[in-house]
């Protein structure tokens, strides 16, 4: 399984846009990237997903590395709901999923 | 989209009982689902992997035979904690995948209390 750092902690004010990094330097060719949230005592929220294209959704934006060995998620524009814990995970679709420690994102209002 | 819910979503048990926590797919079938256990400021670490209709593979460092995982239906995963202590104590959290898809669905999790 590919090995991610992220950093521990971001903050970020409201509205303003955040750029969450992800270092996964030994993915695989056939892994994905995934995001999830997790918000207090809840369990993970998909966020999104992608393989070697940018993706764009109505959550967020991925923009991965050309070399695939980092991805940037994008909150366009954050808000007091986004703060949680945000992981990365590379995974082959529906493969078990090994989390990381995840970046807490703290949003200033 | 692809719901998955938890029951209970909290409980409290007294040491030495057992305790059962069901995971299901509301609007899909998962042939596998999987289960997590998270401390208190800490990660999501994998417990073990259920696969309907056969025995669930479990992570190393994990009893399988204190923590029972039954996967009878395409809906439906069940974790028992048997003869629980309160070093069981956790939030147990279980996710489901489409079949050929690239997300898990995840549960909102169950909090066990072991006193």
């Amino acid at each position: 399984d590919a090995k991610t750092t992220q950093p521990n902690s971001m903050e970020s004010n409201e509205e303003e846009p955040v750029h969450l990094p992800c270092n996964h330097s030994t993915i695989s060719g056939t892994d994905y990237i995934h995001w999830y949230r997790q918000l207090p005592s809840q369990g993970p929220e998909y966020v999104i997903h992608g393989l070697t294209s940018n993706v764009n959704n109505r959550m967020a934006s991925l923009a991965i590395a050309e070399d695939r060995k980092s991805s940037t998620l994008i909150l366009h524009r954050a808000t007091l709901r986004d703060a949680a814990v945000y992981y990365c995970i590379p995974n082959r679709g529906t493969y078990k999923y090994i989390f990381g420690t995840g970046t807490r994102l703290k949003v200033l209002a | 989209g692809a719901v998955v819910s938890q029951h209970p979503s909290r409980v409290i048990c007294k040491s030495g009982t057992s305790v059962k926590i069901e995971c299901r797919s509301l609007d899909f079938q998962a042939t596998t689902m999987f289960w997590y256990r998270q401390f208190p400021k800490q990660s999501l670490m994998l417990m073990a992997t259920s696969n309907e209709g056969s025995k669930a593979t479990y992570e190393q460092g994990v009893e399988k035979d204190k923590f029972l995982i039954n996967h009878a239906s395409l809906t439906l995963s069940t974790l028992t904690v048997t003869s629980a202590h309160p070093e069981d104590s956790s939030f147990y959290i279980c996710s489901a995948g489409l079949a050929g898809g690239n997300e898990q669905y995840f549960g909102p999790g169950t909090r066990l209390t072991v006193t």
